[in-house]
């Protein structure tokens, strides 16, 4: 059975503060993982979307890792802000039918 | 248009009464899905269009949901005889093709009483 698996459900840190979020799948044939970002009320927003041959992509303050022989991502968050408080939702589609199955977010709380 | 565009943004709806939801996709994506996002769940697939062909249907959650797409463009979202369990939010987004980025709408809440 395909599932996606996010570490830690919550998380709250300090303004300035990195942190890293994680995503354990085992979807397979693997085709694509992307990291979306959700704010409350909000449709989900991509950061970025990773295929098997890339390990890093950065996108502003966000970093992703793809590991494909073990299955896992990661996405760092640099120097956060205020508005990075949001869900992250690790997203992985199946080569095929393009059937995406989606982990169940890391909701992410930044503080003054 | 300039996103995706969904409609109704919200609506309430009495049990087992029928509504269907609509979803714009972005002019020229060939790809669309529908996901669900229930109160405190994670997103969940329903199904996906490649034009106006749907290859996977197996997301969806009883013969109740029915969805087509006409013209590789518009989408509709039909839910038959709703059930208070039905009650989420309906996403769809839409991508240039398979495997590429995908845009996502801001949702129809969906609240059955």
């Amino acid at each position: 059975k395909n599932q996606v698996e996010q570490s830690p459900q919550s998380l709250i840190i300090l303004e300035g503060k990195n942190c890293t979020l994680q995503c354990n799948y085992t979807v397979s044939p693997f085709s694509n993982l992307r990291w979306y970002k959700q704010d409350t009320g909000r449709g989900p927003v991509s950061l970025t979307i990773m295929t098997f041959s890339e390990n890093t992509k950065s996108n502003g303050r966000y970093t992703a890792t793809l590991d494909a022989d073990t299955k896992q991502s990661s996405l760092h968050i640099t120097a956060s802000q205020l508005s990075d408080s949001a869900s992250y939702i690790c997203v992985v589609s199946a080569e095929g039918y393009q059937k995406v199955t989606f982990g169940t977010g890391t909701k992410l709380q930044v503080i003054p | 248009g300039a996103g995706v565009s969904q409609s109704p943004s919200n609506k309430v709806t009495e049990k087992g009464k029928d509504v269907e939801l609509r979803c714009d996709p972005i002019s020229g994506h060939t790809a669309l899905y529908w996901y669900r996002q229930s109160l405190g769940q994670g997103l969940e697939f329903l199904i996906y269009f490649q034009g106006n062909s749907a290859p996977d249907k197996s997301g969806l959650p009883s013969d109740r949901f029915s969805a087509e797409r006409t013209g590789g463009s518009v989408s509709t979202l039909t839910i038959q005889r709703t059930q208070q369990e039905d009650s989420a939010v309906y996403l769809c987004a839409s991508s240039l093709q398979k495997n590429t980025e995908a845009f996502f709408g801001q949702g129809t809440r969906l609240t059955v009483v």
